[in-house]
């Protein structure tokens, strides 16, 4: 059963940019889609966009100018990266694999745009 | 903002029957593309209840269904249980985004 795990910095300062590792562990990246998704304080569940494995992107409009979604397949994971954040930004990031049957998710890391 | 909405809450009491409506348009619900359904306790990754729009993964109860019509699919709890009180969350893609779209949320309340 494949699982997912973010990884990286908890605390962002404004202005940075916000780098997040999702590594795919029980299966391989190949063949699917992966996508980030975002849940601020106390909010809903936002796409921020997904990749395909070959590396085709696909970005929310509201986030394209400052996201980059990329994928590394012989390190079975893929990356996020948001430039220039605001506390805006602070939020729960999910990862998931994107999949007819529902999307598998990712336990979720919490960033905190924050000086 | 979401494309999906949903209502901000619902109630019942335990044993009633809750339902749960995302609405949507022409470009995502309305165009044939799926929905599926999560639900998500606090401080946890939301779980997978409904996919493509009526089924349900193995492990997940038969009180759990969902239906779509035209440009609205609705999610139905009954026999509501204690362990149900969650947030709610629809999904589905939207072609004029080029992008997939979650519903605005619903918080089930048990009474």
């Amino acid at each position: 059963q494949v699982q997912l795990q973010e990884s990286g910095p908890g605390l962002v300062k404004p202005s940075e940019t916000l780098s997040l590792t999702c590594t795919v562990s029980g299966g391989s990246i190949s063949n699917y889609y992966w996508s980030w998704i975002r849940q601020p304080p106390g909010g809903g569940l936002d796409y921020i966009g997904d990749i395909f494995y070959t590396g085709s992107t696909s970005y929310n409009p509201s986030l394209r100018s400052r996201v980059t979604i990329s994928v590394d397949t012989s390190k079975n994971h893929f990356t996020l990266r948001l430039t220039s954040v605001t506390a805006a930004d602070t939020a729960v990031y999910y990862c998931a694999r994107v999949d007819n049957s529902g999307w598998t998710w990712g336990q979720g890391t919490l960033v905190t745009v924050s000086s | 903002q979401s494309v999906l909405t949903q209502p901000p809450s619902v109630s019942g009491a335990p044993g009633q029957r809750v339902t749960i409506s995302c609405t949507g348009g022409s470009s995502n619900i309305g165009a044939g593309y799926d929905v599926h359904w999560y639900h998500q306790l606090p401080g946890t990754a939301p779980k997978l209840l409904i996919y493509a729009n009526s089924n349900r993964p193995s492990g997940v109860p038969a009180r759990f269904s969902g239906s779509k019509s035209g440009s609205s699919a609705s999610l139905a709890i009954t026999g509501l249980q204690a362990e149900d009180e969650a947030d709610y969350y629809c999904q589905s893609y939207d072609s004029s985004l080029s992008g997939y779209v979650f519903g605005t949320g619903t918080k089930v309340t048990v009474l």
